[in-house]
């Protein structure tokens, strides 16, 4: 399996223009996260979705943060208009919901997409 | 509040000098704790999941430990190649909470 895949992986841009990160999850996997990594304040949860379904967007700093899943094998996440302090690197996650077995339930990450807004 | 607190924020160690790390939480209703490492550029990679007070997991020169209110994740004779940072986190219904990690510097 390729594991979880983000595009793109930096991105600069200026302040007050729209943002769209994407991500791919797992086949098979029916949760999927997006955190936000910052030197400050760590992971943060901005939101998550079972089965292409928004679950928990409690995270989302503010309606300039949308997320959408429209099938279970793509995710984006759109901030507009962006500000500086929305610099961080973005992780999208996916899980599979824990079975008996092998799988233990843990989060599998892509390898985030930076953003520097300017 | 569901909270996850990690000790200390960075710790340097010389080659083969064994160590500690400390995830410490207060949650309601615990589904499993996790161990991530992570290293620069790229996404945290799983490490362990621990699911019950008094489990154990290792894996070559880490250990993991849970308690009912902490964690450790004990490092034997770490090499420099086990330079990174960790992270932990805990699962509260299906949301996966993380500690802001340690971030460890092995010298050679």
């Amino acid at each position: 399996d390729a594991g979880v895949i983000q595009s793109p992986r930096h991105e600069v841009t200026e302040m007050g223009q729209e943002v769209t990160l994407r991500c791919k999850p797992i086949s098979g996997h029916d949760y999927l996260f997006w955190y936000r990594q910052t030197m400050m304040r760590g992971l943060e949860l901005l939101i998550y979705f079972n089965n292409n379904v928004p679950i928990d967007d409690s995270g989302m700093p503010e309606d300039r943060f949308s997320a959408k899943m429209p099938n279970a094998s793509f995710s984006t996440l759109k901030i507009q208009p962006s500000e500086p302090r929305d610099s961080a690197v973005y992780f999208c996650a996916s899980s599979l919901r824990r079975l008996a077995g092998e799988n233990t339930g843990e989060l599998f990450f892509g390898e985030g997409s930076r953003l520097t807004v300017l | 509040e569901d909270q996850v607190t990690q000790s200390p924020e960075a710790l340097r160690l010389q080659e083969g000098e064994s160590s500690s790390l400390n995830c410490s939480y207060t949650v309601s209703g615990l589904r499993g704790l996790f161990w991530y490492r992570q290293d620069p550029g790229k996404g945290p990679e799983f490490l362990f999941t621990l699911y019950s007070a008094g489990e154990e997991k290792e894996k070559e020169r880490l250990k993991a430990t849970l308690t009912k209110k902490e964690s450790f994740l004990h490092i034997t004779a770490p090499k420099p190649e086990d330079s990174a940072t960790y992270l932990c986190a805990v699962k509260v219904s299906y949301k996966y909470i993380f500690g802001t990690g340690t971030r460890l510097k092995v010298l050679a």
